[in-house]
């Protein structure tokens, strides 16, 4: 069936630097793919909606210069967590939507910010 | 806006014993789908079990099926004959068009030996 690859799993990086975490569909191609967070013990909240080709779409609250998406191409998707904050620090999750049915999730990445 | 509501924060049950999981949703869509998902300790979005708003009969994926009334907006899993694998944080949803998945707050399902 269908996969999304995440990568990577986990990261530990110092405050202040950049994080990059990519999301790709392996065999299906993806002009809309999600970015979630999750807190522990809660659900996912969505981010931002990246579309293949334009800007992402940010949900109320996130902040854009913060949290960059590109979708450059139909089967990748990364997002860059810029001068990151031990704030930052949480577990990321990528979808993305195989025409009309469920959505595909990547395995997570799991951000610790020191 | 469509919105999802679990109400049940945790539920337990004991080791092959049957369980049932509720949700609620709001829409004033006639056509959409809804999906139960399983988030083991691992962390890792399993897709449980999905329904099309369309069709009457509820899915069932061996010892998971789902109890759908729609005109109540309602959206409950049954899981049979549970097992020790079964426990996990379970995620209701409802995924519309090409828009976003709207979660549920999710229940935590203990499985008792």
């Amino acid at each position: 069936g269908a996969v999304v690859s995440q990568h990577p799993s986990w990261v530990i990086c110092k405050s202040g630097t950049s994080v990059k975490i990519e999301c790709r569909s392996l065999d299906f191609q993806a002009t809309t793919m999600f970015w979630y967070r999750q807190f522990p013990k809660q659900s996912l909240m969505l981010m931002a909606t990246s579309n293949e080709g334009s800007k992402a779409t940010y949900e109320q609250g996130v902040e854009k210069d913060k949290f960059l998406i590109n979708h450059a191409s139909l089967t990748l998707s990364t997002l860059t967590v810029t001068s990151a904050h031990p704030e930052d620090s949480s577990f990321y999750i990528c979808s993305a939507p195989e025409a009309w049915g469920p959505q595909h999730f990547g395995d997570g990445t799991r951000l610790s910010i020191l | 806006a469509q919105t999802v509501t679990q109400s049940q924060p945790e539920m337990s049950v004991q080791e092959a014993e049957t369980v049932t999981l509720s949700c609620t949703y709001d829409t004033s869509e006639s056509d959409y789908y809804l999906f139960w998902y399983k988030q083991p300790p691992s962390r890792q979005m399993i897709l449980v079990i999905r329904q099309e708003a369309y069709k009457q009969q509820n899915a069932t994926e061996n010892r998971f099926s789902v109890n759908f009334q729609k005109a109540a907006k309602s959206f409950s899993l049954k899981i049979s004959d549970s097992q020790l694998g079964d426990a996990a944080m379970y995620f209701c949803a409802y995924f519309q068009g090409a828009q976003k998945l709207v979660f549920g707050q999710g229940t935590r399902l203990t499985i008792n030996p």
